[in-house]
């Protein structure tokens, strides 16, 4: 089977640093994605990662552990528009169908 | 650039009735995927397209149904629509071989059944 946990809600504050932790357990991996979906509009995509490791690109990094079936995206330098879902998902075996957590309900405080 | 879009909107049905969602592809993109999203949730897969064939398909009966056209554009079919599918229908397209085959949204449509 194929299951995605990551917490349901955080909080934190404006300027500040927040990690959201994705597991997953899946037959087979093809690549890890992080999305942002705010309230009412559709996903837009962050980041992805294939191989262990920490990907940067700007405030946003994503991290992956193949073997500990673990990811995180670290969210530097909080803004309020950051206040967002944020969805972890994983390709799975055969490459084409992408699993998806429930999301991650960010809300960034002043 | 032109991202992806789809149609319409907002759609209001009755149980029983039939809906055909649109989706067009980001330019440069060949493959459609489908996706329902209820609240408070994640995305949930439908099915994947490419070449015009369905290529996989997530746990969903055979009332949905899809179609793809050769300028890449889709379609999504719901028949004998039940009050559990009120959801925002998400379509997403990627590019075979393109970095991570990373998919990009549409706004989705959200279908409210009564």
């Amino acid at each position: 089977g194929q299951n995605i946990d990551q917490p349901t809600e955080m909080t934190a504050t404006e300027g500040a640093i927040v990690q959201i932790n994705c597991t997953y357990q899946t037959s087979g991996f093809n690549g890890l994605f992080w999305y942002q979906q705010h309230a009412g509009e559709a996903p837009t995509f962050l980041s992805y990662n294939v191989l262990d490791g920490l990907e940067e690109k700007g405030r946003f990094s994503s991290f992956l552990s193949r073997s500990k079936g673990y990811s995180y995206l670290l969210l530097k330098e909080l803004q309020m528009k950051d206040s967002a879902s944020y969805l972890c998902a994983v390709r799975g075996p055969g490459g084409f169908k992408t699993i998806f957590g429930a999301g991650t309900r960010l809300f960034v405080k002043a | 650039d032109a991202g992806v879009t789809q149609s319409p909107t907002h759609l209001i049905k009755t149980r029983g009735q039939q809906v055909t969602l649109r989706c067009s592809p980001k330019s440069g993109h060949d493959t459609v995927s489908w996706y329902q999203q209820a609240l408070g949730q994640g995305p949930q897969f439908i099915f994947q397209y490419y070449e015009e064939e369905e290529r996989q398909r997530g746990n969903f009966p055979d009332r949905f149904s899809g179609h793809q056209f050769p300028n890449y554009s889709s379609e999504l079919n719901v028949n004998a629509l039940l009050l559990g599918d009120s959801a925002l229908y998400l379509c997403a397209s990627s590019l075979v071989g393109g970095a991570g085959e990373t998919q990009y949204f549409g706004p989705g449509t959200r279908l409210l059944v009564l």
